[in-house]
């Protein structure tokens, strides 16, 4: 069974800087698909970015960027010039190919920006 | 607008008692599926469905039924042999048979017991 593991509970960073939340998997599969979701104080699920792991160029949605590394099953989310509003809880998720229509998530990490 | 509608958003269930939270869908998609959130914790497959009148068990379906009449519609119940029922339930949708396709996502039900 294919496995997502998030090791950093929680994550700070100041206003405007940059951090990197880290996620690695397990998959025995060969084609999947990764996302990043996040989780605001409103609990609403919202997609911040996904990558197919036949691509070797990283996905990029403004601040949001991804480092896939494949070999190393390891999926992170940079986000740079942090803003107040990014302050949520965030999950790494995979779909592989026999998932059917299934994700994985991650247990999540709770990000804090500071002024 | 186009999107998920979850009701109740706070519900509360009493020992034995059967409860059932509604999903209901105006995204014309045809996959839809029960998430569950614990308290630190990631999301938990409950059940989902590809098709009207078709759904298959999650990861954690024990304790949990659903039904798939209508296309809009995917209401979990949460019954009485769920011994440990208090979570935050998280329905969601999607178009349904594309590998990389986003889950849309609806403001959730907490369910607490009394």
């Amino acid at each position: 069974a294919q496995t997502v593991t998030q090791s950093q509970p929680e994550m700070s960073v100041q206003e405007a800087e940059t951090v990197t939340l880290s996620c690695t998997y397990d998959t025995s599969e060969s084609d999947y698909y990764l996302f990043w979701y996040k989780q605001p104080p409103s609990r609403q699920m919202i997609l911040v970015i996904r990558q197919e792991a036949y691509k070797q160029q990283n996905a990029t949605e403004n601040r949001f960027s991804v480092n896939f590394q494949k070999a190393a099953k390891s999926f992170s989310l940079k986000i740079s010039d942090s803003q107040l509003g990014d302050a949520a809880m965030y999950f790494c998720a995979y779909r592989g190919e026999t998932s059917g229509s299934r994700l994985t998530f991650g247990e999540g990490t709770q990000l804090t920006v500071n002024p | 607008d186009g999107g998920i509608t979850q009701s109740p958003k706070y519900l509360f269930r009493k020992e034995g008692q059967n409860v059932t939270l509604s999903c209901e869908q105006n995204l014309n998609h045809d996959a839809m599926y029960w998430y569950r959130q614990d308290p630190g914790q990631g999301l938990r497959l409950i059940y989902y469905s590809q098709i009207v009148n078709d759904f298959q068990k999650g990861d954690i379906a024990e304790g949990y039924s659903v039904s798939r009449e209508k296309k809009e519609s995917f209401p979990l119940t949460v019954t009485s042999a769920q011994k440990n029922p208090t979570a935050f339930y998280l329905c969601a949708s999607s178009i349904g048979g594309q590998s990389n396709e986003k889950l849309f996502f609806g403001s959730g039900t907490q369910l607490s017991v009394l």
